[in-house]
């Protein structure tokens, strides 16, 4: 079967880096995507990856690795509004979207 | 631009009603699909569709039916009901390239009683 794995949360620090992991088992592959979900409020778009290695935007950056099978979400300087959920989602060869559960990140002062 | 929109936000069944949840989207979007969202699980696509006049199905496409007469609208039939489906409805929205971003719509939370 198809498999996306994450942390199911995880408590950081305001202004601290946190990075948050995601491993996948999927036939075939046809990119990644890194979406962010506020409590109650709909999934939007952060990143997506297809070769391996690092895209950085800005505070945030997420790297691949096709090979292993794994992808992390590296969030900087982070803020108090970026507590939400994290959702990944691989594109399977079928170019179906594949989601993980998601993690939710919480941020303290 | 509205972006995705739908209809209703909340909505109180009882088992063996059956209701239309209404997705629009105004950015000439071809593709368009329908999740599910359960707690403790990933998106779980029920039925998705690549342009007017062609739908196909998901992982979980039981017990609802979709039709695409025109590219802005798509909307998601509950047949009949049942408490199996309580669940938070996710239409979403997107240009269908290999790296298009989908666009999701607000939501529509969902108990059948």
């Amino acid at each position: 079967g198809q498999n996306i794995d994450q942390p199911t949360e995880m408590t950081a620090t305001e202004g601290a880096i946190v990075q948050i992991n995601c491993t996948y088992q999927t036939s075939g592959f046809n990119g990644l995507f890194w979406y962010q979900q506020h409590a109650g409020e709909a999934p939007t778009f952060l990143s997506y990856n297809v070769l391996d290695g690092l895209e950085e935007k800005g505070r945030f950056s997420s790297f691949l690795s096709r090979s292993k099978g794994y992808s992390y979400l590296l969030l900087k300087e982070l803020q108090m509004k970026a507590s939400a959920s994290y959702l990944c989602a691989v594109r399977d060869r079928d170019y179906q979207l594949i989601w993980g559960a998601g993690t939710k990140l919480i941020i303290k002062p | 631009n509205a972006g995705v929109t739908q209809t209703p936000k909340f909505q109180v069944l009882k088992t063996g009603q059956s209701m239309t949840l209404q997705c629009a989207q105004d950015m000439n979007h071809e593709y368009m699909s329908w999740y599910r969202q359960d707690p403790g699980m990933g998106l779980r696509l029920i039925h998705y569709s690549v342009g007017a006049g062609i739908t196909d199905q998901g992982e979980v496409p039981n017990g609802y039916n979709v039709s695409r007469s025109t590219t802005e609208d798509f909307p998601l039939r509950l047949l009949s009901a049942a408490p199996s489906q309580t669940s938070v409805y996710f239409c979403a929205s997107g240009q269908g390239g290999e790296s298009s971003e989908q666009f999701f719509g607000p939501g529509t939370r969902l108990t059948v009683l």
